[in-house]
């Protein structure tokens, strides 16, 4: 199994464009959650999904920010438009309850995405 | 609300020194509770668990046990290595929830 994918790795952009990250959740996982990560502020869930539909995005910080889950193994956050302070480490994951061995507790990170807004 | 807080990093120690994280938490019910660990440059990483009290989770040397008690999950290890110099999170998971509340992270340094 390939893990969870991000792209791109590293994007640098300037203020005020659009940017779009993208995700490819593990095949069979059935949740898939949206990470920030800066030094101020640590680690924040931005918005889950469960079956490709959006359960909770209270972390969603505005309305700059957006997230779709159009099919089971795609998912992007779109940031319209950026603004330097969005600069941070944007991690997506995945799980699945049904998982067999006890490992439906966990959630699988993928390498992240650092995002650099100028 | 629930929450987890973490000892507050930096920590720096010496190869082969004990190591303990200490975390605590506050939730409703009964959470699970995990450690994760971000090497440099990677995503997170599950290191150990525990689902209920007075479980103890171990892996690579490092062990946690759930203390209902104490509401706690301190994170030690024997002996560290250069190799664990990381990144370490304590977090929990409601019962019946995939949302996990994660504390705000450790900063592990080991020279050699």
């Amino acid at each position: 199994d390939a893990g969870v994918i991000q792209s791109p790795r590293h994007e640098v952009t300037e203020m005020g464009q659009e940017v779009t990250l993208r995700c490819k959740p593990i095949s069979g996982h059935d949740y898939l959650f949206w990470y920030r990560q800066t030094m101020m502020r640590g680690l924040e869930l931005l918005i889950y999904f469960n079956n490709n539909v959006p359960i909770d995005d209270s972390g969603m910080p505005e309305d700059r920010f957006s997230a779709k889950m159009p099919n089971a193994s795609f998912s992007t956050l779109k940031i319209q438009p950026s603004e330097p302070r969005d600069s941070a480490v944007y991690f997506c994951a995945s799980s699945s309850p049904g998982l067999a061995g006890g490992r439906g507790n966990e959630q699988f990170f993928g390498p992240g995405t650092r995002l650099t807004v100028l | 609300g629930d929450s987890v807080t973490q000892m507050e990093g930096p920590v720096t120690l010496s190869e082969e020194a004990f190591l303990t994280i200490n975390c605590t938490y506050t939730a409703t019910g009964y959470p699970s509770l995990f450690w994760y660990v971000q090497y440099p440059g990677e995503g997170l990483q599950l290191l150990l668990k525990a689902t209920k009290a007075d479980d103890k989770g171990s892996n690579k040397g490092f062990e946690a046990t759930y203390r209902k008690e104490t509401t706690s999950f301190h994170l030690e290890k024997g002996s560290v290595q250069v190799s664990d110099s990381a990144v370490y999170f304590c977090a929990l998971r409601i019962q019946g929830a995939q949302k996990l509340v994660f504390g705000q992270g450790t900063r592990l340094t080991i020279n050699p």
